[in-house]
């Protein structure tokens, strides 16, 4: 059973205008979420993090949203640019301190 | 240099062979970790270890043994390939463990198992 949802597989966006990448999930116990971000050929790297305790934090062109009651989160990248074309995961931690991910959605940028 | 490395990148190997997929980190973190990445599935856990003296089964362990020789390296080890364990392999490393870790992953391995 999917705890972790992204149900998006791809999103095309023109360059210059907003990304929206979304993700939910089952457990309201889960308090801590994240997105990683994969190149092809390369690992995944972390982009942003968000505690349950907040409802938005923001690192430069990337802001992740949490919606608790719907156990949803977003992220949104503006502006996006060719180089935000990737696959994008979120993951949280469960209550035994391992990460889920989500199934990726993979994020195309044209110029 | 890379802070963690996996070796070999790319494997082509036959059913009922063993096969070991090596990880190294240069990072001095504690805890390592194991990941299969498979087409709609996601980064699913296989093995993970938070020191020398400890491994444990993650969601997808069957089919798959660990060895963490030292606080640097980590193997995984299929003991008879088969076909359904044709996937992409991560190998992941963090400091703490905690609420707010983060995990570094190495660049994977491609394994193909005809």
């Amino acid at each position: 059973d999917q705890q972790v949802k992204q149900n998006s597989p791809s999103l095309s966006v023109q360059e210059g205008r907003i990304s929206i990448l979304n993700c939910d999930y089952t457990n309201s116990m889960f308090d801590y979420f994240l997105w990683y971000k994969k190149y092809p050929a390369e690992g995944p790297t972390f982009l942003i993090s968000i505690s349950s305790i907040k409802d938005k934090n923001e690192d430069g062109r990337f802001t992740v949203f949490l919606n608790k009651s719907a156990k949803h989160l977003s992220l949104h990248i503006v502006p996006s640019q060719p180089g935000d074309s990737a696959v994008y995961f979120c993951a949280v931690y469960n209550q035994g301190g391992k990460l889920i991910f989500g199934q990726g959605t993979e994020l195309s940028v044209k110029p | 240099d890379a802070d963690v490395t996996q070796t070999p990148r790319n494997r082509i190997t036959k059913t009922g062979k063993r096969i070991m997929l090596e990880c190294s980190q240069t990072k001095g973190h504690d805890r390592m970790y194991w990941y299969r990445q498979d087409p709609g599935l996601g980064l699913r856990l296989i093995y993970y270890s938070f020191d020398v003296k400890d491994i444990n089964k993650g969601e997808i362990s069957d089919g798959y043994s660990v060895s963490r020789q030292a606080q640097a390296k980590f193997s995984l080890s299929l003991e008879s390939a088969i076909p359904n364990q044709t996937a992409l392999y991560f190998c992941a490393t963090s400091e703490t463990g905690g609420a707010k870790e983060t995990q570094y992953f190495g660049p994977g391995t491609r394994l193909l198992v005809l």
